[in-house]
């Protein structure tokens, strides 16, 4: 069945690089595309970026210096980096899926990220 | 940026009630209109694709319409399972969701 997951750090100091991953299963980042949200604690949702699945890249205009994703098609995995990270980066972290009608239909469980000052 | 404003940002509701939630967006973003339930400490799930589709799983008294602008998420006699968060998001251009209901109960 189609799962993501998402994993890393949950502390990172201010100033510092973050780094996720999205483990995905079920099918294919040939076939689909993976997308990042965050949603900072008691706040609404921001789309982050999308890595396609002829792996170009999209990325939100407010983060797109800070921002890059990747991934390995191999292992199923797509990398959210994220620099010069400030205490309002402090937020869940998602991702979800892209295709088509199947656009944003599962989600992983998110990993929240705080980022200490 | 396309803007999606929502309302209202919260509602207290009674069960059995009709809810019906709304977002604006600022420029046309035709059909590509998504509508999200979220509960606490869980993840957006799906509740309508593409404006009026309803999601796989979804009660069938959920529901999505489009006026001009203006999208609509229609919830017919509630059920308390339905009191939640809910989000839309345009994904005609970069994606941007509004700015979340909250479902209370009275």
């Amino acid at each position: 069945q189609v799962q993501l997951k998402e994993s890393g750090p949950v502390l990172v100091q201010a100033s510092e690089t973050l780094s996720l991953t999205c483990t995905v299963s079920g099918f294919s980042l040939t076939n689909y595309g993976v997308i990042w949200v965050r949603q900072p604690p008691g706040k609404g949702l921001e789309w982050m970026g999308i890595i396609w699945r002829n792996g170009n890249t999209d990325y939100n205009s407010a983060l797109k210096s800070r921002l890059s994703i990747n991934r390995d098609t191999s292992k199923s995995q797509v990398f959210l980096k994220m620099n010069s990270l400030q205490t309002d980066d402090t937020a869940i972290y998602y991702c979800t899926r892209e295709r088509d009608l199947n656009t944003f239909d599962y989600w992983g469980q998110g990993v929240m990220v705080t980022v200490s000052s | 940026d396309i803007q999606m404003t929502q309302s209202p940002s919260s509602m207290s509701v009674s069960l059995g009630d009709t809810v019906t939630i709304t977002c604006r967006a600022s420029q046309d973003v035709g059909i590509y209109v998504n509508w999200f339930q979220q509960k606490p400490g869980k993840s957006p799930r799906r509740m309508i694709y593409r404006a009026t589709n309803l999601a796989d799983g979804v009660p069938s008294r959920f529901s999505g319409s489009r006026s001009g602008s203006d999208y609509s998420l229609t919830i017919s006699s509630l059920e308390s399972e339905d009191v939640a968060d809910y989000h839309c998001l345009q994904y005609d251009e970069y994606p941007t969701f509004g700015g979340g209901t909250k479902l209370e109960l009275k």
